[in-house]
């Protein structure tokens, strides 16, 4: 177990519809990553979040947008979703640092299905 | 622009032997850091062992060791003694300086089939 925790662990949508994922990093890790997991595209990075600020984007749809709450949690909000959003979606954190420095340790991820 | 190449799509290997799963990497920055995930069939992501740019000795994690040759920009995985439980896909990233600190790109993954 990580100590990272995402919920749900599944989730099934139609096409056009808004989801949300969520995400409890580690204790004491203020850094959140997101990242998708599809068998066409492999991990991509989405986005990183410090401390409650972006940090880095990385080829994130302008349909998707992400926040990282004042307790550190994280939420991924996917929109206008379509058959190609499917994937399995990772939240991964890590503190700055550390040893190793900046591992990032992922949380069991959120399997989106749209049809 | 980062890239990490995996060119064995899947490897197998027999119970108690060695195996070692190839990793290549391409970057520009000096400072880097090189880690290996394994991601069995349940599709959790599990942290292996890391190797920084700069650190000297090859890494090691109980069996796990990575072979580093900086000049070859190559970070291969040596897993000793193979047990079943080692079946999965395993992931090569680097982590990136400059101003996407900390961001990973992952290679395409290496499936690996340990037979009894």
């Amino acid at each position: 177990d990580s100590g990272v925790t995402q919920t749900p662990k599944h989730l099934i949508t139609a096409t056009g519809q808004r989801v949300t994922l969520r995400c409890s990093p580690r204790s004491g890790d203020l850094s959140v990553y997101w990242y998708q997991q599809s068998l066409d595209q492999g991990l991509q990075f989405l986005i990183q979040y410090y401390n409650g600020e972006e940090r880095a984007k990385g080829n994130i749809l302008e349909r998707f947008s992400a926040q990282q709450f004042p307790d550190l949690h994280s939420e991924l909000n996917l929109s206008s979703l379509e058959l190609g959003d499917s994937a399995l979606y990772f939240c991964a954190s890590s503190v700055v640092g550390g040893a190793p420095p900046d591992t990032q340790y992922f949380g069991p991820g959120t399997r989106l299905t749209v049809l | 622009a980062q890239k990490i190449t995996q060119t064995q799509p899947g490897m197998f290997v027999q119970e108690k032997e060695a195996v070692t799963l190839d990793c290549t990497y391409d970057t520009s920055d000096q400072s880097y850091g090189l880690f290996w995930y394994k991601q069995p069939s349940s599709g959790e992501m599990i942290f292996l062992i890391y190797q920084g740019s700069y650190d000297e000795q090859n890494a090691t994690e109980g069996r796990y060791s990575l072979n580093f040759q900086k000049a070859r920009k190559s970070a291969n995985l040596v897993i000793s003694a193979s047990q079943l439980g080692d079946s999965a896909m395993y992931f090569c990233a680097m982590r990136s300086g400059g101003t996407s600190y900390g961001k990973l790109t992952f290679g395409q993954g290496t499936i690996l089939t340990v037979h009894p």
